[in-house]
C-alpha cells in the first residue's frame, strides 16, 4: 500500500544547532504536504505546509523542502531550542478535501 | 485562537461497552475528522465528515464506529462494542475547507485517551 515514512526515528540536537528531519512519500498523486509536531498528550500541531507546485518555503525559524522527483520531503528547524523537543509527523494529502496520511515520526531531543 | 476541543480527555471503558467521543470543531469549519493513534504509533486517519455525511473513511472505520453532528457545534465517535485493539488516543480535526484546493490547515484537537480492559 501507499504509505509516507520517515528516515531517522530519533534525532538528538545540541541547543543552538539545526535540525533537519527527513520524509518519504511514495504517493506520488498528493499534491499537499505538511508538517506537524506533537508534544507528548498533545494533539498534532501545524507546523508548515507545501503544496507541490513549490520546491521549498520557509517560517519562523522553520523550512519545509519538497522534491517531487525522489518523493522526499524535509523540515529544517534553524537554533533549535528546547521547546523544539517533540514528535514530528510529515503528512501527505491527495487533492481535494481528502484526509491527512501521516508519517511514523521523529523524535526531536534537544540537548541544552 | 480558535481551538478544537475535545471531551473527556480520558475514557476508561470495558470491553464491549459503547463509547462516545466529544469534539467541539474550530466554529466556522465545514469539514470534520476523526483520527486514532495507537501508543508509539502514527496517527491514522478514522472518517471525515461534511455536509451532515461521512464523505472517505478508512478501512479501520467498520459498522462498530460511527460519527454524528448532533447540533451545530459538536461533532461525536461513537464505539459501539469496543475490542481491546481499540485502545489509542482518539484526535478530532477540523478544516475551513473554503481553498477549493484542499489545502485548507487541518487544525487538531488535544485527543481523548481511550483505553478498553
Amino acid at each position: 500500500g501507499e504509505s509516507v515514512g520517515l528516515h531517522l526515528p530519533t534525532l538528538s540536537v545540541q541547543e543552538g544547532d539545526n535540525s533537519i528531519i527527513n520524509c518519504a512519500y511514495s504517493n506520488s498523486a498528493s499534491d499537499y504536504f505538511i508538517w506537524y509536531k506533537q508534544e507528548s498528550g498533545k494533539g498534532p500541531q501545524f507546523i508548515i505546509d507545501i503544496r507541490s507546485n513549490m520546491d521549498k518555503r520557509q517560517g519562523q525559524r522553520v523550512t519545509v523542502l519538497l522534491n517531487k522527483t525522489v518523493k522526499h520531503l524535509s523540515l529544517q528547524i534553524a537554533a533549535t531550542q528546547p521547546g523544539d523537543s517533540a514528535v514530528y509527523f510529515c503528512a501527505e494529502k491527495r487533492p481535494g478535501n481528502t484526509p491527512l496520511v501521516f508519517g511514523k515520526g521523529t523524535r526531536l531531543s534537544v540537548i541544552a | 485562537e480558535p481551538e478544537v476541543t475535545q471531551t473527556p480527555s480520558h475514557q476508561v471503558t470495558q470491553m464491549g461497552q459503547e463509547v462516545i467521543l466529544r469534539c467541539v470543531p474550530i466554529s466556522n469549519h465545514l469539514y470534520f475528522y476523526w483520527y486514532r493513534q495507537i501508543l508509539g504509533q502514527k496517527v491514522e486517519f478514522l472518517v471525515s465528515f461534511y455536509n451532515n455525511e461521512i464523505s472517505e473513511k478508512s478501512e479501520i472505520f467498520d459498522d462498530q464506529f460511527s460519527v454524528e453532528r448532533p447540533d451545530g457545534s459538536n461533532f461525536t465517535l461513537k464505539i459501539r462494542s469496543t475490542k481491546l485493539e481499540d485502545s489509542a488516543m482518539y484526535f478530532c480535526a477540523s478544516s475551513a475547507g473554503t481553498s477549493g484546493r484542499g489545502t485548507d490547515t487541518q487544525y487538531f484537537g488535544p485527543g481523548t485517551r481511550l483505553t478498553v480492559l
